[in-house]
């Protein structure tokens, strides 16, 4: 099974508009984030929220989160063309007895791009 | 300045040559992550390493991986006897250092480039 399912897979807009990629995920996760990797470069945290928080803001990125359809929603408002990347969304499980910083599997990821 | 550093940027290989691909963190971290990304495909999560030994690893970490702290400090992965299908962008990341609010950070490197010929 696909763990961090996002979409669109890709997306493609114009400067000052707002961006929304969704992700779906299939098993229990203690937390749920957010990456961005531009073209060929290495992965950008940019957001993580807990199974129990349904919603958090940092600058212009809300994301959202519903437990019980097992999905997550990145939105970026007002975005410019330095948001064009690769967005991913990563789940984190802890494991029976493991650590809290377990493994994170990471979705597809949705390709945006922003037109100046 | 970036928390981890990875070294070389780019590695090409012959097949069937071993690699080790390094993993420069700049202060102390507990918890050390490797994971690749075949061209246009998702981040797959390959090995975990805490406390010297490793924590978990997934089917892909077979025989041909393994990974070491040699030094305290720098953390390697090497693949024994490179395959084509290795071809792909190897990140470490890392957590541990100072705390914020109870929670340490997640920081990943830039990425080892791996080209198997």
């Amino acid at each position: 099974s696909q763990q961090g399912e996002e979409d669109p897979q890709a997306l493609s807009i114009q400067e000052g508009e707002n961006a929304t990629m969704n992700c779906s995920y299939k098993t229990s996760i203690n937390n749920l984030q957010w990456y961005r990797q531009n073209s060929g470069r290495g992965l950008v945290h940019l957001i993580l929220i807990r199974s129990n928080e349904r919603e958090k803001h940092s600058g212009r990125l809300r994301v959202t989160l519903d437990t019980s359809k097992k999905s997550s929603s990145l939105l970026i408002t007002a975005s410019r063309a330095a948001d064009t990347a690769s967005y991913f969304c990563a789940t984190a499980s802890f494991r029976a007895g493991g650590t809290s910083y377990g493994k994170l599997t990471f979705g597809q990821g949705t390709i945006l791009t922003v037109h100046p | 300045e970036p928390e981890v550093t990875q070294t070389p940027s780019h590695q090409v290989t012959q097949m069937g040559q071993e690699v080790i691909l390094r993993c420069v963190p700049i202060s102390n971290h507990l918890y050390f992550y490797w994971y690749r990304q075949i061209l246009g495909q998702k981040v797959e999560f390959l090995v975990s390493f805490y406390n010297n030994e490793i924590s978990e690893k997934s089917e892909i970490f077979d025989d041909q991986f393994s990974v070491e702290r040699p030094d305290g400090s720098n953390f390697t992965l090497k693949i024994r006897s490179t395959k084509l299908e290795d071809s792909a962008m190897y990140f470490c990341a890392l957590v541990g250092g100072a705390a914020k609010g109870g929670r340490r950070d997640r920081y990943f490197g830039p990425g080892t480039r791996l080209t198997v010929l």
